[in-house]
């Protein structure tokens, strides 16, 4: 069956070190992968986008790579602040990249102690 | 520019009754795509509208529907209301689809189901 899994409910952090959150798929064959933000009350954010022909993607703090062979991503933020405190969501999509039907990972709830 | 509108933002129903959401997207934006979210199954896409067909659908009951109008707005609809269908639904809009544009979404609505 097909399956998107992130590997923690839960991840507490030290301020300053760097988060590692984990996003692997099973039957699936996504264009591409992106990871989202959420914050309690509110929409997801959408944050990087990653394409299957990618092995890494930055984007300020943040950095997402891409496994296909694996079928895993990576998502890491360094420098971690008490702000970047939130559930990170990977999705992926399962449209063959016409469409946006994407499919949404559990999510990982990220705390990072000041 | 104004970002996706989701009204109403709360909604308490009886078992039975049937509820219509609306999304407003993004100026633009063709595309509008909505999900479930539940503590226990987390997002889960319902359909896809795009130039006022639906592209993509879940695995939802026929008693979830939605179309989109020529202005791209949408409504979501739920019939025969059920407990289980207590949930956050959102909308997220992009400016084509597809090909991994990003998906905006709004802040949702909380239905209740009493």
């Amino acid at each position: 069956s097909q399956k998107i899994e992130q590997n923690s409910e839960a991840l507490n952090i030290q301020e300053g070190k760097t988060a590692t959150l984990t996003c692997n798929y099973t039957n699936y064959s996504p264009a591409y992968l992106q990871w989202y933000r959420q914050d309690p009350g509110r929409g997801p954010v959408f944050l990087l986008l990653i394409r299957e022909n990618e092995k890494e993607k930055r984007k300020e703090r943040l950095k997402v790579t891409f496994d296909t062979t694996l079928k895993q991503s990576l998502f890491h933020i360094t420098a971690s602040q008490p702000a970047d405190s939130a559930t990170y969501l990977c999705a992926l999509d399962s449209g063959g990249g016409a469409t946006n039907k994407l499919i949404f990972g559990t999510g990982t709830l990220l705390a990072v102690q000041p | 520019k104004a970002g996706v509108t989701q009204t109403p933002r709360y909604l308490i129903k009886t078992r039975g009754q049937q509820v219509t959401l609306s999304c407003s997207p993004i100026s633009g934006h063709r595309s509008v795509s909505w999900y479930q979210q539940t503590p226990g199954q987390g997002l889960q896409f319902l359909f896809e509208y795009f130039s006022e067909t639906q592209r993509n659908k879940g695995n939802f009951p026929g008693r979830f529907s939605g179309r989109q109008f020529s202005n791209s707005r949408s409504e979501m609809n739920v019939s025969t209301l059920e407990l289980g269908d207590s949930a956050l639904y959102l909308c997220a809009s992009s400016l084509i689809g597809g090909s991994g544009t990003e998906a905006f979404f709004g802040q949702g609505t909380r239905l209740t189901v009493v």
